[in-house]
């Protein structure tokens, strides 16, 4: 059992195109977080909500509470987005976060 | 980038040994967390530590154990090292678990 959902498991647009990737959670939490992670590299935190939306340049993320999902959408996709990126929850219960398995997204120039 | 830093970045070592991985923050942050990293798993909890002292198991916690005598170092230790827990391991930090976490670069364990 996944506490956490995404999809598309992977994913190649072209450059340019716009971006969506989504997130279901079964929990209850506290807060969602989305993370990218670059091939080889670290783990970065793009996002944490806990409701609504936020922009941070091309980069859009929103939850739905009611609904238990989050999307994160990049518009004018570049290669340099190519990476995974994670889905995280907050549990509101406990210490600890849930993972979601990623999303592999190629863009292509 | 917050302050965290993973010891070693890349260790090999043989099946039946002893191994520990070092995580170290320099921002005060009261949780600190373990992950290991799969294939088709995504992150997957092993210990955390919410304090000085203070630690509990995650989800794949059997073989591991921590420790934590300092807010800034948190250890992770393989009594036995086996092949099935080469992997890649992440230390994370936050301070509550609330708030944003933030990750080290990871470890590349390889048990052979």
């Amino acid at each position: 059992k996944n506490e956490v959902e995404q999809s598309p498991q992977n994913l190649t647009a072209q450059e340019g195109e716009f971006i969506t990737i989504n997130c279901s959670y079964s929990v209850g939490i506290s807060a969602l977080h989305w993370l990218q992670q670059h091939p080889g590299g670290g783990i970065v935190s793009l996002f944490m909500l806990s409701s609504g939306k936020k922009k941070h340049g091309r980069l859009i993320a929103t939850i739905n509470i009611q609904e238990k999902h989050s999307s994160l959408h990049i518009t004018a996709s570049h290669p340099r987005d190519s990476a995974v990126y994670i889905c995280a929850v907050s549990s509101n219960t406990g210490n600890q976060f849930y993972f979601g398995t990623g999303t592999s997204l190629t863009v292509i120039p | 980038d917050a302050g965290i830093t993973q010891s070693p970045r890349h260790k090999v070592t043989e099946t039946g040994t002893p191994v520990t991985l070092r995580c170290h923050q320099t921002e005060n942050h009261r949780y600190m967390y373990w992950y290991r990293q799969d294939p088709g798993h995504g992150l997957r909890l092993i210990h955390y530590s919410y304090g000085v002292k203070d630690t509990d198991k995650g989800e794949v916690s059997d073989g591991y154990s921590v420790s934590r005598s300092k807010t800034e170092d948190f250890l992770l230790t393989l009594e036995s090292a086996t092949s099935s827990q080469t992997s890649v391991y992440f230390c994370a930090i936050s301070e509550s678990r609330a708030t944003e976490a933030f990750f080290g670069q990871g470890t590349r364990l390889t048990v052979v």
